[in-house]
């Protein structure tokens, strides 16, 4: 089965507050993928990690990627009205792409 | 960018009718096209796997007669659900796998179908 764990679910934050998401696998993953996908939208990639102990940024995203390739986070510092969303991860594995479940953003004003 | 378009966007259909999406690479080739179900605030469920010019790999737990999915060339993939029941009704999503780069998916619009 799909074993690709993200928490937490949800996650209301004041708009201006941090937001933090993270994923755990079973297996290790040859590379660990972000999407993020808007109320009504379809899933959009933002980012790709590959090394062990990785970390990319873009803009307020921060992404990590753990040293032994098992786990990832989505950091997101000062959140906005347009972070609105779900974030999933999503591992490689046998050559499938297999997601978490996703946090829920929700952003306060 | 890589852009994947799915047919169509939303479909309505009775009970026992078959409904076909298409999900189209438009401007590279996709070897691996992958197939998801997703229900009202979920994550996406992998359905099948498919490669141009093979048999889909389908998932535990997803019939693959009911659930029949074709990748004839490399820019094309079908999933035809056959005598789609109400509880068939979901958002369907595909996603392409680039051939060169062979890392992130690339998704459609997805269809929203319901049978009634």
């Amino acid at each position: 089965g799909q074993q690709v764990m993200q928490i937490p679910q949800y996650q209301h934050v004041q708009e201006g507050e941090d937001f933090t998401t993270y994923c755990n696998s079973s297996t290790t993953l040859s590379n660990i993928q972000w999407y993020k996908q808007r109320p009504g939208g379809h899933p959009v990639f933002l980012i790709q990690l590959v090394k062990s102990g990785e970390v990319k940024k873009q803009k307020r995203l921060t992404f990590q990627f753990g040293e032994a390739k098992k786990n990832s986070s989505l950091h997101i510092t000062a959140t906005q009205t347009t972070d609105v969303g779900t974030y999933f991860c999503a591992g490689n594995r046998d050559d499938k792409i297999i997601f978490g479940k996703g946090t829920r953003l929700h952003i306060l004003p | 960018g890589a852009v994947v378009s799915q047919h169509p966007s939303w479909v309505i259909c009775k009970s026992g009718t078959s409904v076909k999406i298409e999900c189209r690479s438009l401007d590279f080739q996709a070897t691996t096209m992958f197939w998801y179900r997703q229900f009202p605030k979920q994550s996406l469920m992998l359905m099948a796997t498919s490669n141009e010019g093979s048999k889909a790999t389908y998932e535990q737990g997803v019939e693959k007669d009911k659930f029949l999915i074709n990748h004839a060339s490399l820019t094309l993939s079908t999933l035809t659900v056959t005598s789609a029941h109400p509880e068939d009704s979901s958002f369907y999503i595909c996603s392409a796998r680039e051939r060169v780069r062979r890392t992130e998916a690339f998704f459609g619009q997805g269809t929203r179908l319901t049978v009634v």
